[in-house]
């Protein structure tokens, strides 16, 4: 069956990195499109960024445009969400999830919170 | 990339109907037929509801039904259960070839 683990959160300064893992089981990475969405504490769902089963195609929501890279390892069926020059607003749960029709989502993971504060 | 808007909360009785809307612009709800529903119940990942605007994945009752006028896409619960209290979020896809996410929804069934 289909399965998405996230890993790597975890609480962290104002202007540092880390690094989100989505190890996917049941299904092929590349033919899916795969995105990350996150949710602040209390709030809503945020799209964060996706990426095309291409494995080129990759786009963002603004305010993480340059700061945060999506990447995935077809290998290791793992997505990835790079996150640098991290700020207290980009605490949240980070959730993967698979595409199956133009940014309908169908599985998630469980989430790996992320707290960025000094 | 605004988000898209949702009324903040819904409510109704067990058996009845209630609708959420979900308003967008042309460049996104109005744009495409690619409105989605998911409803998050507390402490849980969202769950797929309505992808397609009108589609349901395999397994969600044909209770869940969704529709769409210009700009302004709707989900439609009837029959209401005391297990559908939840929180409810729409999603488009955009021109810019991104996804935006509503508010969300809060309802409760009284």
């Amino acid at each position: 069956q289909v399965q998405l683990v996230e890993s790597g959160g975890g609480a962290v300064q104002p202007g540092r990195s880390l690094s989100l893992s989505c190890a996917a089981s049941g299904f092929t990475l590349s033919t899916y499109g795969m995105h990350w969405v996150r949710q602040a504490p209390g709030k809503g769902l945020e799209w964060v960024a996706d990426i095309w089963n291409d494995g080129h195609s990759k786009y963002y929501v603004d305010s993480v445009k340059g700061r945060f890279t999506i990447s995935r390892d077809s290998s290791k069926n793992t997505v990835y969400l790079q996150m640098n020059s991290l700020r207290v607003e980009d605490t949240a749960v980070y959730y993967c999830a698979r595409d199956r029709d133009w940014g309908a989502l169908d599985y998630w993971g469980q989430g790996t919170l992320v707290t960025v504060s000094s | 990339q605004s988000a898209l808007t949702q009324p903040p909360s819904v409510s109704g009785s067990p058996g009845q109907s209630v609708t959420i809307s979900c308003t967008g612009t042309s460049s996104d709800v109005g744009g495409f037929n690619r409105v989605s529903w998911y409803h998050q119940p507390p402490g849980t990942a969202p769950k797929l509801l309505i992808y397609g605007v009108t589609n349901r994945p395999s397994g969600v009752p044909d209770r869940f039904s969704g529709s769409k006028s210009g700009n302004t896409a709707s989900l439609t619960i009837s029959g209401l259960q005391a297990e559908d209290e939840s929180d409810y979020y729409c999603s488009s896809y955009t021109q810019t070839s991104t996804v935006v996410f509503g508010g969300g929804t809060k309802l409760t069934v009284l």
